[in-house]
């Protein structure tokens, strides 16, 4: 089965950029979805089609698909951002999450 | 305003069945699938499959092929989640959530608040 990975932390002061990847074979050849969950909540589509946001998100929340690797960007970092990342991505009719990347505001 | 609606938590003991259901208000239910996310607790997403409510079409994940039962009643807008005969490892938290598009391999725009089963004897 297809498997996406990420790193399980990342940690980013208030105002600086975030990065979180998503690794996977050849993942640039598909779509890729980002989530963002908070304690206790549901997850949230933040990103779609690689680089879209849907309507309400943020635009410091960015997205890019190359190669074998997505990149979530969060530029400017606001403590709210605090949440688990889930990269998600489809592939032979079935849907690979990751196992999430849990973002740390300083 | 489009939102996906679940049933409430659920205790349950081994072997006995559960249907969790999911109300769909706010955009036409028929044009969007509605896939179903499980989340044990403390760990990460696991996609389960979806349905499309027009057809009552289904794609399920291998990993839970066999142990759940998708269905919707499009008449109420409303898609279901049924186990037979559930286990202590089926205890979790339980997502449905609608599709960006009406594409079938799409994200997920709109979720449920989720329903906890509880599986103990």
């Amino acid at each position: 089965s297809y498997e996406v990975t990420q790193p399980p932390s990342v940690s980013v002061f208030p105002g600086q950029t975030a990065s979180i990847t998503c690794s996977g074979d050849k993942l640039g050849e598909k779509y890729v979805y980002w989530y963002q969950q908070r304690p206790g909540q549901s997850p949230v589509l933040v990103i779609y089609h690689d680089v879209k946001r849907p309507s309400g998100i943020p635009e410091r929340f960015s997205g890019s698909n190359s190669g074998n690797t997505a990149t979530l960007t969060i530029s400017g970092t606001q403590t709210m951002d605090e949440a688990d990342y889930y990269c998600q991505a489809w592939d032979r009719n079935t849907v690979t999450f990751s196992g999430g990347t849990k973002l740390t505001v300083l | 305003e489009v939102q996906l609606v679940q049933s409430g938590a659920e205790v349950k003991k081994p072997g006995e069945s559960l249907k969790i259901s999911c109300k769909g208000s706010g955009y036409s239910f028929t044009n969007y699938w509605i896939g179903w996310v499980r989340q044990l607790p403390g760990k990460g997403l696991e996609w389960m499959g979806i349905i499309y409510p027009d057809d009552s079409e289904t794609r399920n994940s291998p990993s839970f092929q066999g142990q759940v039962t998708f269905s919707v009643d499009k008449s109420i807008n409303t898609a279901y989640l049924q186990w037979s005969s559930l286990k202590a490892s089926d205890s979790g938290m339980y997502y449905c959530a609608r599709s960006h598009s009406s594409s079938w391999n799409d994200g997920y725009d709109i979720w449920g608040q989720g329903t906890m089963v509880t599986v103990s004897s």
